[in-house]
């Protein structure tokens, strides 16, 4: 089975400046990594995902992550925050080679301040 | 192309009533998956069709079920509804063999 833990249920940052979001998983195989984003009163978006090859990923809106096999983690990054990405953003995992459920941190809440 | 679309966008409903919520899939797509997210948690998987059959199953009771539609379009059931039903239920859709979901706008489900 597998697990995801968001160490920080809430990061506030000031504007303009860089964030990390950090994300560790648990699994006995192989598994794909996501991050999605929610905007208030919305669904989910993809922001970027892991699959295989290169271990530094980059997605929508300035956001990046990198997958670390030896630490299991999958911290969100981006350089220079701006308002509009105030958000609940969570990480993901599902199991590699198959069709299968999404399992879900609980999120960590991204709080710009101005 | 539309995206995945849910229906209605919000309900109240009574404990002990039954609901039923609607999701149309992402073009192209022929997999479905629900989820439920209660408030200040990430979603969690109830159970996904595939060919108009439940594939798979989250830790969810019986008091959830499914259905799949030709058109692959499908509904989620819940009977005999407690206050903790209460939460954002979210339908993904994906292509079989494909492990990408795209996710509609969620259903906000209040029970009273």
């Amino acid at each position: 089975a597998q697990s995801v833990t968001q160490l920080d249920s809430q990061v506030p940052v000031f504007e303009e400046a860089p964030v990390e979001l950090r994300c560790n998983y648990s699994s006995s195989v192989s598994v794909y990594l996501f991050w999605y984003v929610q905007y208030p009163n919305q669904g989910l978006q993809l922001l970027l995902k892991y699959l295989s090859g290169s271990t530094l990923v980059k997605g929508i809106n300035g956001f990046e992550a990198e997958f670390n096999k030896s630490q299991t983690s999958f911290h969100l990054r981006k350089p220079s925050v701006h308002i509009s990405d105030t958000a609940e953003y969570f990480c993901a995992v599902s199991e590699r080679n198959r069709d299968d459920k999404i399992i879900f941190g609980k999120g960590t809440r991204l709080h710009i301040l101005p | 192309d539309a995206g995945v679309t849910q229906s209605p966008t919000h309900l109240i409903k009574t404990r002990g009533q039954q609901v039923t919520l609607r999701c149309s899939p992402k073009s192209g797509h022929d997999t479905v998956s629900w989820y439920q997210q209660a408030l200040g948690q990430g979603p969690q998987f109830i159970f996904q069709y595939y060919e108009e059959e439940e594939r798979q199953r989250g830790n969810f009771p019986d008091r959830f079920s499914g259905h799949q539609f030709p058109n692959y379009s499908s509904e989620l059931n819940v009977n005999a509804l407690w206050l903790g039903d209460s939460a954002l239920y979210l339908c993904a859709s994906s292509v079989a063999g494909n492990h990408e979901q795209y996710f509609g706008p969620g259903t906000r489900l209040t029970v009273t």
